[in-house]
């Protein structure tokens, strides 16, 4: 079956633009995540969602940062008027449910922001 | 302050030997403890998971320790091959979560085999 698809995989915004990430989670999948991964690090998370519910933004890095999943399924990582330190990796990943299942990570959306 | 700590960045293992990777923990309590592997260009893709209760795991190739004392998991790939070079990363999920899913990872070690 489809696995975790993220668009676009590479995003070039210059600074101070709005930027809109898509996840696109497997069908089914009831928890959906946000991670940041900078260069050479492990992934940070960054959001977490329970079908539409929002259950922990703690690691949003600024009210620049805004996820949403209205209908429970497909999720977009907004952030507004980008800095430099946003340029990362930005990766989805979506599970079953349920403290101790695996997570399933799309390929990433690559943010460069110049 | 709460840390993950993988072993090294970078480890070289020649081609049939066992590699062994560390993750340390400090101050977490883990509830369970999951190792990835990550390919440049991809996303971490699942490869074990250990409970708090467990003292090993394997799959295949693979083996997973979890130390709770020591506070320390290891990794073990036995008879390397070059395919297996990749990024791996610990990532747990802390007793303190509540129910909340998120994992927090290391750094992750680069490991490299040579023919």
């Amino acid at each position: 079956g489809a696995g975790v698809s993220q668009s676009p995989r590479y995003k070039v915004a210059k600074r101070g633009q709005d930027v809109a990430l898509r996840c696109d989670p497997i069908s089914g999948h009831v928890s959906l995540f946000w991670y940041q991964q900078a260069l050479g690090q492990g992934p940070e998370f960054l959001t977490y969602f329970q079908n539409e519910a929002q259950l922990d933004k703690s690691g949003l890095p600024s009210d620049r940062f805004f996820a949403e999943r209205p209908e429970g399924s497909v999720s977009t990582l907004k952030i507004q008027r980008t800095q430099q330190e946003d340029s990362a990796v930005y990766l989805c990943a979506s599970s079953r449910g349920g403290l101790g299942n695996e997570q399933y990570f799309g390929p990433g959306t690559r943010l460069t922001v110049t | 302050s709460q840390k993950i700590e993988q072993n090294s960045e970078a480890l070289n293992i020649q081609e049939g030997k066992t590699a062994t990777l560390t993750c340390n923990y400090t101050n977490y309590s883990p509830a369970y403890l999951q190792w990835y592997r990550q390919d440049p260009g991809r996303g971490p893709v699942f490869l074990l998971l250990i409970r708090e209760n467990e003292k090993e795991k394997r799959k295949e190739r693979l083996k997973v320790t979890f130390d709770t004392t020591l506070k320390q998991s290891l990794f073990h790939i036995t008879a390397s091959q070059p395919a297996d070079s990749a990024t791996y990363l610990c990532a747990l999920t802390p007793q303190s979560n509540f129910g909340n899913e998120k994992l927090t990872f290391g750094t992750g070690t680069r490991l490299t085999i040579i023919p």
